[in-house]
């Protein structure tokens, strides 16, 4: 089937305004997380989902940053009044479960954010 | 402190050439570790996953070792191929439900 779906692939927007990143995982993957790619940086975590629930939010940068997930399915990642820091890719990814140790995330392409 | 590095941060080799990338981590309790192929403009792949009690996995040309008691994680490209050209980053998590710790990855170019 398909794999993880993000949209859109590239976002410019003005400093100050909000956007909605999407994410759809493949079908049937109850966990669900989103990481920021900064240029020349490592991934860095953002929060996971296991279902509709949100048990990590530990690596939202900001108040300004927030996330759901509707149907245990497709996830939004809002991003409030944007700053020019927030310019990254935003990748999102999805698993299978949580439960196995070793369980496989699979990733999306990113949304590429640019902050004018 | 949770830290997971990588070297070298770049590295050029030839076509053909084998060679081998290096991760350490600082990351307690550990849980399993992962290698990461990323092309550029593309979401990371998944090379291989090994946990604590595993020494040594291979998939295709790619072959990853663990040392759990050093902490020290490799992984060896046999026989490169120009679409090896990539970041591999290595990837530490702490358990079943929680957040991967990410290097800031290898940018390996493989040249003809």
């Amino acid at each position: 089937g398909a794999g993880v779906s993000q949209s859109p692939s590239n976002k410019v927007t003005e400093k100050g305004k909000d956007v909605e990143l999407r994410c759809d995982p493949i079908s049937g993957h109850t966990a669900l997380y989103w990481y920021r790619q900064s240029l020349g940086q490592g991934l860095e975590f953002l929060i996971y989902f296991q279902g509709n629930s949100a048990p990590d939010k530990s690596g939202l940068p900001s108040d300004r940053f927030s996330a759901e997930r509707t149907g245990g399915s497709v996830s939004t990642l809002t991003i409030q009044r944007t700053q020019q820091e927030d310019s990254a890719v935003y990748l999102c990814a999805s698993s299978l479960n949580l439960a196995g140790v070793s369980d496989t995330q699979y990733f999306g392409p990113g949304t590429r954010l640019t902050v004018l | 402190k949770n830290q997971v590095e990588q070297s070298p941060q770049s590295l050029i080799i030839l076509e053909g050439k084998n060679c081998t990338l290096q991760c350490n981590y600082t990351v307690s309790p550990f849980s399993n570790l992962r290698w990461y192929k990323q092309d550029t403009g593309r979401g990371p792949v998944s090379l291989t996953i090994m946990t604590f009690s595993e020494n040594t996995k291979s998939n295709g040309r790619y072959t990853a070792t663990l040392d759990a008691d050093t902490k020290q994680s490799s992984l060896h490209i046999t026989a490169s191929q120009l679409s090896d050209s990539a970041s591999y980053i290595c990837v530490v998590s702490l358990g079943a439900g929680t957040a991967l710790i990410f290097g800031k990855g290898t940018t390996l170019s493989v040249s003809s």
